[in-house]
């Protein structure tokens, strides 16, 4: 069974700094990753898409890396805005489904 | 990609009684699931949903808990049954395309059963 941990858990940052949130699993077979959003309960806002052959994706302030052979991914989020406050998950996809970490919770204090 | 509408937004319901959650999708789509998240907790994949069969679920969900409907490529319907104050969750609703062309999801329904 794939199992996902986010570093770190919670953090909070002054709004401007840059963020960088961690994601690891366990198995490696994997096909690809997403990167999603979630705010305080709501549904899920897809961030961010890796296929497995990509090494990393880009998408405005954010950046996503993937390295699929050590079973890590890394969220870059650069010059932090409060509207940035959320719960960030990870998810790989594999056999057939996607697993998730508990997220890493995000706050920028303006 | 696909824009799934998700209703309620949430409710609060009586304990016993069962409640019905709708998605609709903007656009055809091969799969639709079902998850649940537990207060403080990652998502749980409760089943997928299969278009004009029964759905397929996952160890600890059964149907008679959880019974959902999908009629067409594009609508799906969760069921939550004879409900306890364990079952106050958000659930939420998923569809993809293609298996990797990655996942959409609705925006959540926040079930509180007194």
């Amino acid at each position: 069974k794939q199992e996902v941990t986010q570093i770190p858990a919670a953090l909070s940052v002054p709004e401007g700094e840059n963020l960088v949130l961690n994601c690891s699993f366990t198995d490696s077979a994997i096909y690809n990753l997403q990167w999603f959003r979630q705010d305080p309960g709501k549904g899920l806002t897809s961030l961010l898409l890796i296929q497995s052959s990509q090494r990393e994706q880009t998408s405005g302030r954010l950046n996503a890396s993937l390295d699929k052979s050590s079973g890590r991914s890394t969220l870059y989020i650069a010059a932090s805005q409060p509207g940035d406050s959320a719960t960030y998950l990870c998810a790989p996809y594999g056999n057939n489904r996607l697993a998730f970490g508990k997220g890493n919770q995000v706050v920028v204090i303006p | 990609s696909a824009v799934i509408s998700q209703k309620p937004s949430r409710d609060i319901c009586q304990r016993g009684t069962s409640l019905t959650i709708q998605c609709q999708v903007d656009s055809q789509v091969t799969m639709m699931f079902w998850y649940r998240q537990q207060p403080g907790q990652s998502l749980t994949l409760i089943a997928t949903a299969n278009q004009g069969s029964e759905a397929t679920y996952e160890s600890g969900f059964v149907i008679d808990k959880f019974p959902i409907s999908r009629p067409n490529l594009t609508f799906s319907t969760l069921t939550v049954s004879n409900m306890s104050p364990e079952d106050s969750s958000i659930y939420l609703c998923s569809a993809a395309e293609t298996r990797l062309g990655g996942y959409t999801f609705g925006s959540g329904t926040r079930l509180t059963v007194v």
